[in-house]
């Protein structure tokens, strides 16, 4: 059974549309997080949430919006795509502060 | 500069061999250090997780040390097996997680 499992594993799209990634973590954790990971494979987090308090990393810009329907759940949106945007984005969670679970991950490409 | 700086960047070993990598930060106090291995396409997954206090936990054939006072810590890993072949990434916990650059690993037969 996956812990945090993440869809989709690959997207590619072009500059200007707007897409979403699903993440959904079966462990009961109380914080999501969403990563991403750039091609020198440093992970930057982006946003973390838990119920009712969302930290955003002020370098994200506001094209990016994560959606929680509820606990299990973290999405993210993602407006006016720009090729920047090309990255690998990785959905975590955790109990509290503690070790964080990593999804699989989603390649994004931007054309 | 990074507060979490990781060396060596990449390291080739035969397999069967022992290597240690390094973990330099700048950022004290924190809760917690972690070791985190990530295969190619895969998300981190935790390895370790050392408080403040704690200077050495190990996980099989991985060892990781905590040296608060020169703002080190390593990772040893022993006998070194073809599927180490991965990054491995050392996190700081303040709490807020600050992730190291990484170092990729590969292990050849």
């Amino acid at each position: 059974d996956t812990a945090v499992s993440q869809t989709p594993k690959y997207l590619v799209t072009q500059m200007g549309n707007d897409k979403s990634i699903k993440c959904e973590q079966n462990l009961g954790h109380d914080t999501m997080y969403w990563y991403k990971q750039d091609s020198k494979k440093f992970l930057k987090i982006m946003f973390s949430y838990n119920n009712k308090e969302l930290i955003i990393n002020e370098t994200v810009p506001n094209r990016f919006s994560p959606k929680s329907p509820d606990k299990a759940h973290l999405n993210l949106h993602i407006n006016s795509l720009e090729l920047g945007d090309s990255a690998v984005y990785f959905c975590a969670s955790s109990q509290r502060d503690r070790v964080l679970f990593f999804g699989p991950g989603t390649r994004l490409t931007v054309l | 500069k990074n507060q979490v700086e990781q060396s060596p960047q990449s390291l080739i070993i035969l397999e069967g061999k022992n290597c240690t990598l390094q973990c330099n930060y700048t950022v004290s106090p924190f809760s917690n250090l972690r070791w985190y291995k990530q295969d190619t396409g895969r998300g981190p997954v935790s390895l370790t997780i050392m408080t403040f206090s704690e200077n050495t936990k190990s996980n099989g054939r991985y060892t990781a040390t905590l040296d608060a006072d020169t703002k080190q810590s390593s990772l040893h890993i022993t006998a070194s097996q073809l599927s180490d072949s991965a990054s491995y990434i050392c996190v700081v916990s303040l709490p807020g997680l600050i992730f190291g650059t990484g170092t990729r690993l590969q292990v050849f037969p």
